[in-house]
């Protein structure tokens, strides 16, 4: 079957421009996660649903960045107003259930460019 | 909230030498531990867990970890590196809030 698909792969964005970025889940999956990876650095978390509630917004660094799923399925992952500082891969995963020991599975991620 | 330390950036090995990538958590409470693997352009791939049980973790690939509680460590191993094994690789702890923390990650290059 499928894995977890992100669209774009790869984003430019002008500084101060809207961006969204689309997660599509492993189907039937109840998690679901966005990181952000800067170059040279691990995926730092970002948030995470089950199913369409959002439960942890932690790391989300500013209120430029919003994150939705509004039906359960694909999440949407949206910076408003984007700044360089907002360039690098967002990763999204999936997992099974809400259980801690689940394995996430990854997608390939977006590479936002900000100019 | 949880961390993690890979104090290692960059490693070479010789193809078909011994490897080990060291992991530190810092955590309250027993741990959900992870090692994923990532190729260029490439998403994250599972090596392997850890949350109870046998502290020696067998994966995929031919690499196994072992948790040790009293070094608060989960080093990755494999006896025997092969070419491909040439990737980012990442260790990462888990909580009950489901918030995974990852490590900075360390290269490994494989020399032929």
């Amino acid at each position: 079957g499928a894995g977890v698909s992100q669209s774009p792969r790869y984003k430019v964005a002008k500084r101060g421009q809207d961006v969204a970025l689309r997660c599509d889940p492993i189907s039937g999956h109840v998690s679901l996660f966005w990181y952000q990876q800067a170059l040279g650095q691990g995926p730092e978390f970002l948030t995470y649903f089950q199913n369409e509630a959002q439960l942890d917004k932690s790391g989300l660094p500013s209120d430029r960045f919003f994150a939705e799923r509004p039906e359960g399925s694909v999440s949407t992952l949206k910076i408003q107003r984007t700044q360089q500082e907002d360039s690098a891969v967002y990763l999204c995963a999936s997992s099974l259930s809400g259980r801690a020991s689940n394995e996430q599975f990854f997608g390939p991620g977006t590479r936002l460019t900000v100019l | 909230a949880q961390s993690v330390t890979q104090p290692d950036i960059h490693i070479t090995v010789s193809e078909g030498a011994s490897l080990e990538l060291r992991c530190n958590y810092s955590y309250g409470a027993t741990p959900y531990l992870f090692w994923y693997v990532q190729s260029p352009g490439q998403g994250l791939q599972l090596l392997l867990k850890y949350f109870s049980g046998d502290t020696l973790v067998q994966g995929i690939k031919g690499f196994e970890a072992e948790f040790k509680r009293s070094q608060s460590s989960f080093n990755l191993r494999k006896p025997s590196v092969h070419w491909s094994d040439a990737a980012e690789y990442f260790c990462a702890v888990g909580s009950n809030n489901n918030d995974m923390r990852f490590g900075a990650g360390t290269r490994l290059t494989v020399k032929p």
